[in-house]
């Protein structure tokens, strides 16, 4: 079985604030981990890609893996309106397929 | 900047009808996806293609759909007898290589089968 769970939300913090994003994913062949951001009526964007434990920093972003507990994060400082969208988690198996969660709702309050 | 352009952006007909729905792939690409998001719901992954043929494909992709890349530069799904749950958007995406994982996304064409 190859899901991917998020948190629908919907998510509301203020602007300056810090989101918090969480995944997780049920195949431990997962290599390869995406956040996407979707603006309603759009398609997706990425935000960022990675692929072995720990962190990853860009910019105000910071994606986390965790592989034992399957779980992957995506930190949002000092967030901002326009960062108000949906957020997509992706993996990648060792297939040449994608999966994609359902996405959380961002919303950030001016 | 390249980017991933599809055509139509909406396409409306009506069920039991086929639709070609078209994108052109950034030109240096290699892999090529489908992916449909029905409204409100989650992007699914319907097939991948590389070198000319279907490299995975979903359950979702049954004997309804088939793709294509006619030329060097097109990359398109076919949908024969469309039904009502074939609304959706569906989004075209390529990828230089494998080893990269990076995904471009064309806009999306909105199906509405009526």
């Amino acid at each position: 079985q190859k899901e991917v769970e998020q948190n629908s939300g919907p998510l509301s913090v203020p602007e300056g604030a810090i989101a918090s994003l969480n995944c997780t994913y049920s195949d431990r062949g997962s290599q390869s981990f995406f956040w996407y951001r979707q603006y309603s009526g759009k398609s997706p964007e990425l935000i960022m890609s990675i692929y072995s434990n720990g962190d990853k920093e860009d910019g105000r972003f910071t994606a986390q893996l965790n592989k034992a507990s399957q779980y992957v994060s995506l930190l949002i400082r000092d967030s901002q309106p326009s960062d108000s969208a949906t957020y997509l988690c992706a993996v990648r198996l060792h297939s040449n397929q994608f999966y994609f969660g359902t996405g959380t709702s961002l919303t950030v309050i001016p | 900047e390249p980017e991933v352009t599809q055509t139509p952006s909406h396409q409306v007909t009506q069920m039991g009808q086929e639709v070609i729905l078209r994108c052109v792939p950034i030109s240096n690409h290699l892999y090529f996806y489908w992916y449909r998001q029905i409204l409100g719901q989650k992007v699914e992954f319907l097939v991948s293609f590389y070198n000319n043929e279907i490299s995975e494909k979903s359950e979702i992709f049954d004997d309804q759909f088939s793709v294509e890349r006619p030329d060097g530069s097109n990359f398109t799904l076919k949908i024969r007898s469309t039904k009502l749950e074939d609304s959706a958007m569906y989004f075209c995406a390529s990828l230089s290589s494998v080893g990269t994982d990076t995904q471009y996304f064309g806009p999306g064409t909105r199906l509405t089968v009526l």
